[in-house]
């Protein structure tokens, strides 16, 4: 099973900073397969990211994300008050099971 | 609009068994794999299982291997997930969810809470 980590475990940022969030895998992860979900308070996950660097629909550009092998980066680039939320990252589509990091929760500082 | 309804959800005791339902609405149901994917109170996300949109393929995760069965209805839009031998750390919010391209999961369904305890 593929491990991921996400760091850090908690972003404390003001709005209009950049973020940066980190996941790494326990082994190496095929690009295609690894996949960027937000999620708020009382609501289901929502896809951002797909193939380690493809926006979902809608997903505005402030969003993006990197990497490859076994370390994946996501960046939003100006905090708006609706980005704060949890953040997972997930590798799927290869050889299951699917796995989700544990998440990092961007906060307002 | 995609609309996945999910169903079922409630308070059973540990040893029991529950039948999941998500309708699905807005897309063409039998040309998607789905999952479903469970939630902890105040946890992270956990991918529970995956059936092909031909229902030929699935997946499980370990945890719930030889108790849960996912299975779907194309003719029905439906898709299940029969839970049996349910444990105290089955308790969570559980999500229909769709399949995009095998590259990730693309629309959530708002999901129905499982409580198993005693």
């Amino acid at each position: 099973e593929i491990v991921l980590t996400q760091s850090p475990g908690t972003l404390s940022l003001s709005p209009g900073e950049r973020a940066t969030l980190s996941c790494r895998a326990s082994q190496s992860v095929s690009s295609s397969s690894l996949a960027w979900y937000q999620q708020k308070p009382g609501q289901a996950p929502r896809l951002l990211m797909y193939g380690a660097s493809s926006r979902a629909t809608g997903i505005p550009d402030k969003f993006s994300g990197s990497g490859s092998g076994t370390d994946f980066t996501l960046t939003i680039s100006r905090l708006e008050p609706e980005d704060f939320a949890v953040y997972y990252c997930q590798q799927y589509g290869g050889s299951p099971p699917w796995t989700f990091g544990q998440g990092t929760k961007v906060e307002s500082k | 609009e995609v609309q996945l309804v999910e169903s079922g959800g409630g308070l059973v005791q540990p040893g029991g068994s529950l039948r999941l339902s998500c309708e699905a609405s807005g897309f063409t149901f039998s040309r998607d794999s789905m999952n479903w994917v469970r939630q902890a109170p105040g946890k992270g996300l956990e991918w529970v299982s995956y059936i092909s949109y031909t229902g030929l393929t699935i997946y499980y995760a370990d945890s719930v291997k030889g108790r849960f069965t996912i299975s779907r209805d194309n003719a029905r839009n439906s898709l299940f997930l029969q839970m049996n031998s349910l444990r105290a750390e089955d308790t969570a919010v559980y999500y229909c969810a769709r399949d995009f391209y095998d590259f990730g999961i693309d629309y959530w369904g708002q999901g129905t809470l499982v409580t198993v305890s005693s």
